[in-house]
């Protein structure tokens, strides 16, 4: 499965959008991107995925580069509730073995 | 829907002693559960994955006579830390996929249990 990079932390203020990057250079074409996210002390919550199109549900958007070596993960309007750490997986689709990297552990400031 | 329930949620023993946790799909089928065990400021590390009816796959490394998993129905999984020591200390947190019509990557996951060995 292809490595993915994010960066270790960010903060961001409450209300305002979140752009989580996730670089994802050796990427298959038969691996979609995944969102999970952690809350501290809680299981991790599936977010969002995709394979090359940009997608959208009630939590976030997901937003791919055309070359699909990239993305980015988008909390429109973060709240103090989205502190987390998020992951960024790679994954075919009929995989199941999520690898958790060390994530983004995202701050979400009043 | 597409709760996943963990019993107990924390539990404290006696270094020597057996511990069993429970992980429950509670509103659908699941034909595979996972178990990960994560450290104090580490990520999740996949442990096994246990197919109902059928022997659980241990991941490298992950001691299949210590970890018991046992998937005796479609909605429940359980895994029990034989002969607990310190160092099994951390916090064990269970997945299920659904049964069908679901996209298979899209894990349930459970709250966790958070085992202290004393």
């Amino acid at each position: 499965d292809a490595k993915t990079t994010q960066p270790p932390s960010m903060d961001c203020a409450e209300g305002r959008a979140a752009n989580l990057p996730c670089n994802h250079s050796t990427i298959s074409g038969n691996e979609y991107v995944y969102w999970y996210r952690q809350i501290h002390s809680q299981g991790p919550q599936y977010i969002i995925h995709g394979l090359k199109n940009n997608e959208t549900n009630e939590m976030a958007s997901l937003i791919i580069t055309e070359d699909r070596k990239s993305s980015t993960l988008i909390l429109p309007h973060a709240t103090l509730r989205d502190t987390a750490v998020y992951y960024c997986i790679a994954l075919p689709l009929n995989d199941y073995k999520l690898s958790f990297g060390a994530g983004t552990t995202v701050t979400v400031r009043a | 829907g597409a709760v996943v329930s963990q019993h107990p949620s924390r539990v404290i023993c006696k270094s020597g002693t057996s511990v069993k946790i429970e992980c429950r799909s509670l509103d659908f089928q699941a034909t595979t559960m996972f178990w990960y065990r994560q450290f104090p400021k580490q990520s999740l590390m996949l442990m096994a994955t246990s197919n109902e009816g059928s022997k659980a796959t241990y991941e490298q490394g992950v001691e299949k006579d210590k970890f018991l998993i046992n998937h005796a129905s479609l909605t429940l999984s359980t895994l029990t830390v034989t002969s607990a020591h310190p160092e099994d200390s951390s916090f064990y947190i269970c997945s299920a996929t659904r049964l069908a019509g679901g996209n298979y990557n899209e894990q349930f996951f459970g709250p966790g249990t958070r085992l202290t060995v004393l």
